[in-house]
């Protein structure tokens, strides 16, 4: 069964400051992968996703990720970080065809001025 | 309209109550779902539509009640519910399940904050 593990339930960052959310997925074929954002009171937002190609995705708002897979890994990064960014990140793994795709707990992010 | 609108953004109801929620994508998409977020849990799915078939059930308790009369519009019918069934309900929506053009990705809407007094 595929599930997703963020190990980071919360995440305290500085204006300014580089980022990165942890996420680790578990799948047995060729995972697609998916980072969510959700600002409170929000539905979640496509931030960016991976199929194949390329293992370094970009997505909105400035938003990067790396897909690992000797380390079933796809951890999001931002170089710098702003007081918008302030939201709950959900990652998510699913694959082509009839699955639907799990979700992780979620990261809060808390960005401080 | 674009996207995947629910309405209404915000229903409080009583215990003895019977009300619905309601979402309708414009995305062109066939499977629809329905997902329970309660403070400090994960993510809960509910109900999967495909085609207008309802293809996964997670075990949900039949106080919630989904309709889903074409690929467009996906219905909750809430009666008798608990405080505990207080939670944002995001409805989501993709191509189609089970055909290799889905790829798992997820359109939501802002969902619909419900509190049971």
């Amino acid at each position: 069964a595929q599930s997703v593990t963020q190990p980071d339930i919360h995440i305290t960052v500085s204006e300014g400051a580089s980022l990165e959310l942890r996420c680790n997925y578990s799948y047995g074929a060729t995972p697609y992968l998916f980072w969510y954002v959700q600002s409170p009171g929000q539905g979640l937002q496509l931030l960016l996703k991976y199929f194949s190609g390329d293992t370094l995705v970009q997505g909105i708002k400035g938003f990067e990720a790396e897909f690992k897979r000797s380390q079933s890994s796809f951890n999001l990064r931002k170089p710098s970080v702003h007081w918008s960014d302030a939201a709950e990140y959900f990652c998510a793994v699913g694959g082509r065809g009839s699955y639907i795709p799990t979700f992780g707990r979620g990261t809060s992010l808390i960005v401080h001025p | 309209e674009t996207g995947v609108t629910q309405t209404p953004r915000h229903l409080v109801m009583g215990m003895t109550n019977k009300k619905s929620l309601k979402c309708e994508q414009h995305l062109g998409h066939n499977a629809m779902y329905w997902y329970k977020q309660s403070a400090k849990k994960p993510l809960e799915l509910m109900f999967v539509y495909n085609f207008k078939e309802q293809t996964e059930n997670n075990s949900v308790p039949s106080r919630f009640s989904p309709e889903c009369p074409n690929s467009s519009h996906l219905f909750l019918h809430l009666h008798t519910l608990q405080p505990e069934d207080s939670a944002l309900y995001l409805c989501a929506s993709s191509q189609e399940l089970g055909q290799g053009a889905d790829t798992g990705e997820l359109f939501f809407g802002e969902g619909s904050r419900l509190t049971v007094l």
